[in-house]
């Protein structure tokens, strides 16, 4: 039973625009949520992350929109550039000494 | 501040081996957590420990084990591999609790023939 779902392998988008990463979950109890970046032959970076008591969060050119009711996370990402191109993992838990739940990461390429 | 680092980068076993990997977290990070990273499976939870003990463990058969020494660098061992433990496997370090904020080695990379 995967927990945290992210349903688009990958996504390709051009330079300059935004890159839109879709992430659901089905356990209510996760109060937080993050993104890790990954490129080949190196191992996750954290990126961004939210609380469940916001439903936004901004970082620069990344923002995660957290949409509770719906289950649902977002991170866009504008504008997007080469660099970003990686492998994004959506993570999320819940309060107390649980592990990070993952889901299988998306792929997003944006050409220049 | 150095990283987390693992070794070694790249190993390959046959069927039956038993295989051990190294992981030295930042320093001043007592949780270690390993995943295991296979194509199309996202990084699956195989166990963390803290303080030299086994806080959480994932859905991994028995033949996956770990520890923790006092130094806070972790092991973990795998033995009678089979095929489908060809993967990349992460060691991931934070200060606390392990779902705060991870920070992750570059992994080592298991090839079983």
């Amino acid at each position: 039973d995967q927990q945290v779902k992210q349903n688009s392998p990958s996504l390709s988008v051009q330079e300059g625009r935004i890159s839109i990463l879709n992430c659901d979950y089905t356990n209510s109890m996760f109060d937080y949520f993050l993104w890790y970046k990954k490129y080949p032959a190196e191992g996750p970076t954290f990126l961004i992350s939210i609380s469940s008591i916001k439903d936004k969060n901004e970082d620069g050119r990344f923002t995660v929109f957290l949409n509770k009711s719906a289950k649902h996370l977002s991170l866009h990402i504008v504008p997007s550039q080469p660099g970003d191109s990686a492998v994004y993992f959506c993570a999320a838990r819940r309060s107390g000494n649980t592990p990070l739940v993952f889901g299988k990461g998306t792929r997003l390429s944006v050409i220049a | 501040k150095a990283g987390v680092t693992q070794t070694p980068r790249y190993l390959i076993k046959t069927r039956g081996q038993q295989v051990t990997l190294s992981c030295s977290p930042i320093s001043g990070h007592r949780s270690v957590s390993w995943y295991q990273q296979t194509p199309g499976q996202g990084l699956q939870f195989l166990f963390e420990y803290f303080s030299e003990t086994q806080r959480n463990k994932g859905n991994f058969p028995g033949r996956f084990s770990g520890r923790q020494f006092s130094n806070s660098r972790s092991e973990m061992n795998v033995s009678t591999l089979e095929l489908g433990d060809s993967a990349l496997y992460l060691c991931a370090s934070s200060v606390g609790a392990a779902n705060n904020e991870q920070f992750f080695g570059p992994g080592t990379r298991l090839t079983v023939l």
